[in-house]
């Protein structure tokens, strides 16, 4: 069965620092792999995904991600984060061919920007 | 306007009575999910469907139930038997040849009194 760990439930950080959000996941099948961002009393907001080719995908706000499949891994990363980058972001997994259609969530992680 | 639309945006109810929650999209999409969220656990799927008069239970359907008889329409009703009802529920979409990939409504932010 496909789980998905994310690694730390909170990350504070200072503006201007670079942030990296962990993700790991688990699955016997090739996958595709997802960002999702939540400001507060909002829905989910889609930032990047890996679905195939290049394993280094970007967002239009400045975050990247790089799958690894030898670590089963797709961490998020920003060189300089912003107080707007305060939220929760969620990692999520689905597989090559799900029949269900479903997405398998973390528990996600809480970045705190601090100025 | 379009997208996907969620109401109320809060909800209170007095505990032992049903509620329904609403979830609309004029997208055209197939899929339409329910995910409840609690501070701490993530997202956990509730029900979902993939077409018209079908729908699957989720890991934690006990104490909720759904309709499918549009395309457009998904609504969730969180009935007396389910022990814990107060979270943030939250509807999405998604089409078949997207990978999967789910957009995300608003929210609804239940609480029982």
């Amino acid at each position: 069965a496909q789980s998905v760990t994310q690694l730390d439930s909170q990350v504070p950080v200072f503006e201007e620092a670079p942030v990296e959000l962990r993700c790991n996941y688990s699955s016997s099948v090739s996958v595709y792999l997802f960002w999702y961002v939540q400001y507060p009393n909002q829905g989910l907001q889609l930032l990047l995904k890996y679905l195939s080719g290049s394993t280094l995908v970007e967002s239009i706000n400045g975050f990247e991600a790089e799958f690894n499949k030898s670590q089963t891994s797709f961490h998020l990363r920003k060189p300089s984060v912003h107080i707007s980058d305060t939220a929760e972001y969620f990692c999520a997994v689905s597989d090559y061919g799900g029949s269900q259609g479903n997405l398998i969530f973390g528990k996600g992680t809480k970045l705190s920007v601090k100025p | 306007d379009g997208g996907i639309t969620q109401s109320p945006k809060y909800l209170f109810r007095k505990e032992g009575q049903n509620v329904t929650l609403s979830c609309e999209q004029n997208l055209n999409h197939d899929a339409m999910y329910w995910y409840r969220q609690d501070p701490g656990q993530g997202l956990r799927l509730i029900y979902y469907s993939q077409i018209v008069n079908d729908f699957q239970k989720g890991d934690i359907a006990e104490g909720y139930s759904v309709s499918r008889e549009k395309k457009e329409s998904f609504p969730l009703t969180v009935t007396s038997a389910q022990k814990n009802p107060t979270a943030f529920y939250l509807c999405a979409i998604g089409k078949a040849g997207m990978h999967n990939e789910q957009f995300f409504g608003p929210g609804t932010r239940l609480t029982v009194l």
